[in-house]
C-alpha cells in the first residue's frame, strides 16, 4: 500500500519552455501532496504543501509564479515548471500523506529529473 | 546550527553487522520523527517513524527517540550489502526537515 507515482520521470525541455509534472497517489486519498526539489550531494528542500481544493503553501524563497501547483483531486497533484531556466535543473519529488500537515508519514514518488538546455 | 544534523559518513560496516546511525535536532517542539533511505538517483523511501521516547523496533530495524536529548538513531541488525544506501533522518518542526543523510557501506 501507500504506492506513489510520478511522470514523466525524467524530462529534457529547452530553456524557457514549460514542463508539467504529474504526482497521483493510487492505492490511497492523500489529503495533503508535497513537492520537493534535491539538488546533486543535497537533502531534499520542500517547496511548497498542498491540499486538495486550496492554494499551496510555498515556502520561502520559492517563487509561486514560477512554480505552479495544482490539487484538483484526492489523489492528483502537479507541479508546472514555468518559464525553465537551466538553474531549475533538478530532482523533483512529490510526497503525499493521507493526514493533513506534516506531523504525519510521508510516502514518495520516484520523483522526476528535469533537465533545462 | 542545522535543524537536523547527520553524520555523512561513509558508515562502513561488515555484513551481519549491526549499523547504528544518529540524528540530532534542534527544536524542540519537534513532534514526528522519520527515518528514511535513499539509493542513489531514486527518491526516499520510508523505513521506521517514531513519536514518543524509547525504542520502536520493526524487524531488523529499532529507532530510538530521546527527547530530553534531541536524539534520534536507527540500528540496522544483520546489515546486508542491499542496504548500502543514504540514511536521511527526518524531522517535523511545521515542515518535514530533513538531515544531509549517512551513507552507509554494508561490505560483504
Amino acid at each position: 500500500g501507500a504506492v506513489v507515482s510520478q511522470h514523466p520521470s525524467w524530462v529534457i525541455c529547452k530553456s524557457g519552455t514549460s514542463v508539467k509534472i504529474e504526482c497521483r497517489s493510487l492505492d490511497f486519498q492523500a489529503t495533503t501532496m508535497f513537492w520537493y526539489r534535491q539538488f546533486p550531494k543535497q537533502s531534499l528542500m520542500l517547496m511548497a504543501t498542498s491540499n486538495e481544493g486550496s492554494k499551496a503553501t510555498y515556502e520561502q524563497g520559492v517563487e509561486k509564479d514560477k512554480f505552479l501547483i495544482n490539487h484538483a483531486s484526492l489523489t492528483l497533484s502537479t507541479l508546472t515548471v514555468t518559464s525553465a531556466h537551466p538553474e531549475d535543473s533538478s530532482f523533483y519529488i512529490c510526497s503525499a500523506s493521507t493526514a493533513a500537515g506534516s506531523s504525519y508519514e510521508q510516502y514518495f514518488g520516484p520523483g522526476t529529473r528535469l533537465t533545462v538546455t | 546550527q542545522k535543524e537536523v544534523e547527520q553524520n555523512s559518513g561513509p558508515l562502513s560496516v561488515p555484513e551481519g553487522a549491526i549499523a547504528s546511525l544518529n540524528c540530532t535536532y534542534s527544536d524542540r517542539g519537534s513532534q514526528s520523527f522519520f527515518w528514511y533511505r535513499q539509493y542513489s538517483g531514486k527518491s526516499p523511501e520510508l523505513i521506521m517513524s517514531i513519536y514518543s521516547n524509547g525504542d520502536k523496533e520493526d524487524g531488523r530495524f529499532t529507532a530510538q527517540l530521546n527527547k530530553a536529548s534531541q536524539y534520534v538513531s536507527l540500528l540496522i541488525r544483520d546489515s546486508q550489502p542491499s542496504e548500502s544506501a543514504t540514511y536521511l533522518c527526518a524531522v517535523t518542526a511545521g515542515k518535514l526537515i530533513f538531515g544531509q543523510g549517512t551513507t552507509l557501506q554494508v561490505k560483504p
